[in-house]
């Protein structure tokens, strides 16, 4: 079946303007996380949903970071007001809850770069 | 909050040889260990896991380990492909108590020449 899908692909944005970064998870997959990816880098935590409830955005780095997924299904990751160090590459997650270990598939990622 | 580290940060084998990947923890409340392969352009893809009730893991050429005490794991992989060459992340999260977002290491860039 179809994997974690995210577009666009890559994003040029100058500094100031706002970016949409969208997400396709898996069907059925309840769990959707939001990560960051600065280069050489691993991921940093940004924002949890379980179906269309935002239950930890405590990674997002500041209130220009905006994410939602209103039908529980797709999700879109939002940064107003672009700054330079916004650029990396923008990973988003789906899985099924587990008791213990949510298994964690990842989209191809978005690389945003801010000029 | 969680911390990991990971060590090394590169690592160069010969293709048949075996390599050995160390990550550390702070929270000993952490109880699920992924491992993740990133190729150049792709997001992770997970290659093997293991929860805390295990010691060790094994699919065909790769290995995991966790010592709870000490609050480390390590991945191996043996008979080294060129194909197992990319960047590998260790991660930690604390499943459904924390609502399973993952704390990665900084990730090691593994070549395997051929």
């Amino acid at each position: 079946g179809a994997g974690v899908s995210q577009s666009p692909r890559y994003k040029v944005a100058k500094r100031g303007q706002d970016v949409a970064l969208r997400c396709d998870p898996i069907s059925g997959h309840v769990s959707l996380f939001w990560y960051q990816q600065a280069l050489g880098q691993g991921p940093e935590f940004l924002t949890y949903f379980q179906n269309e409830a935002q239950l930890d955005k405590s990674g997002l780095p500041s209130d220009r970071f905006f994410a939602e997924r209103p039908e529980g299904s797709v999700s879109t990751l939002k940064i107003q007001r672009t700054q330079q160090e916004d650029s990396a590459v923008y990973l988003c997650a789906s899985s099924l809850p587990r008791l213990v270990g949510e298994t964690q598939y990842f989209g191809p990622g978005t690389r945003l770069l801010v000029l | 909050g969680e911390n990991v580290e990971q060590h090394p940060s590169t690592l160069s084998v010969q293709e048949g040889d075996s390599a050995v990947i160390k990550c550390t923890y702070s929270d000993s409340a952490s109880n699920y260990f992924p491992w993740y392969k990133q190729e150049l352009g792709k997001g992770p893809q997970l290659i093997i896991d293991i929860r805390s009730n295990v010691g060790e893991k094994k699919d065909q050429r790769i290995a995991v380990t966790l010592n709870k005490t000490a609050k480390h794991f390590s991945l191996h992989i043996t008979e080294t492909q060129p194909e197992d060459s990319a960047v590998y992340f260790c991660a930690a999260s604390k499943g459904r108590a924390n609502a399973g977002k993952s704390t990665f290491g900084d990730g090691t860039t593994l070549t395997v020449k051929p």
